[in-house]
């Protein structure tokens, strides 16, 4: 079992839908959750994090994190067709510098 | 500031050659790393520095080497080149601890094919 999953997608949707995407994880000593956007052929940038549980909003994303099901999501409101990217999850413990990524998701958003 | 530097931008290499990919920064940063990133699999953490002369290894770190001179400087060695190291290479930053506060700065990458 891979410690973070994530949905490679692709995913596909209109402009001004709302994006959910999610990762699951198996260490639950994981206490710092992240959201990284990759534009093609591009390094990737951090987009939001967050510590422990709970939501955290930055305009138009949404982060939540539920420990209890080992369960972060990224939520995109009035999506943009300059959204279109790769979405990585990332996550890691207090003390180390080992960070795990998921696969990432392919987002489309169609004009 | 440019940020992350990384060069060469593309690479082919034959089976049993050897390169460095070079990666700079300048922003003053103590940590940087070296991932790779394969197709489906998320990054891949290979060595990363707390300082300069203060490397340790990854999760991935066979079949290469980094080195850490200056505080702008961190180059990763791929010796006697083989199938496997076909990815492509990130070289990131960051002025804190990965675990805690701040965030990583990761530089274009370098497209490498080893056949």
């Amino acid at each position: 079992q891979k410690e973070v999953e994530q949905d490679p997608g692709p995913l596909s949707v209109p402009e001004g839908a709302i994006v959910s995407l999610n990762c699951t994880y198996s260490n639950s000593a994981f206490q710092y959750f992240m959201w990284y956007r990759q534009y093609s052929r591009k390094g990737p940038e951090l987009l939001m994090y967050t510590y422990s549980s709970g939501n955290k909003e930055d305009g138009r994303f949404t982060a939540q994190v539920d420990k209890s099901s080992k369960y972060i999501s990224l939520f995109i409101r009035d999506s943009q067709p300059s959204d279109s990217a790769t979405y990585l999850c990332a996550m890691t413990w207090g003390g180390g510098f080992k960070t795990i990524f998921g696969a990432g998701t392919r987002l489309f958003v169609k004009a | 500031n440019a940020g992350v530097t990384q060069t060469p931008k593309f690479r082919i290499l034959k089976i049993g050659q050897s390169m460095t990919l070079q990666c700079a920064q300048d922003m003053n940063h103590n940590y940087m790393y070296w991932y790779r990133q394969d197709p489906g699999m998320g990054l891949k953490l290979i060595y990363y520095s707390v300082g300069a002369g203060i490397t340790d290894k990854g999760e991935v770190p066979n079949g290469y080497n980094v080195s850490r001179s200056t505080t702008e400087d961190f180059p990763l060695r791929l010796e006697l080149a083989a199938p496997s190291q076909t990815s492509v290479y990130f070289c990131a930053s960051s002025p804190h601890l990965i675990a805690g506060v701040g965030e990583q700065f990761f530089g274009p990458g370098t497209r490498l094919t080893v056949l």
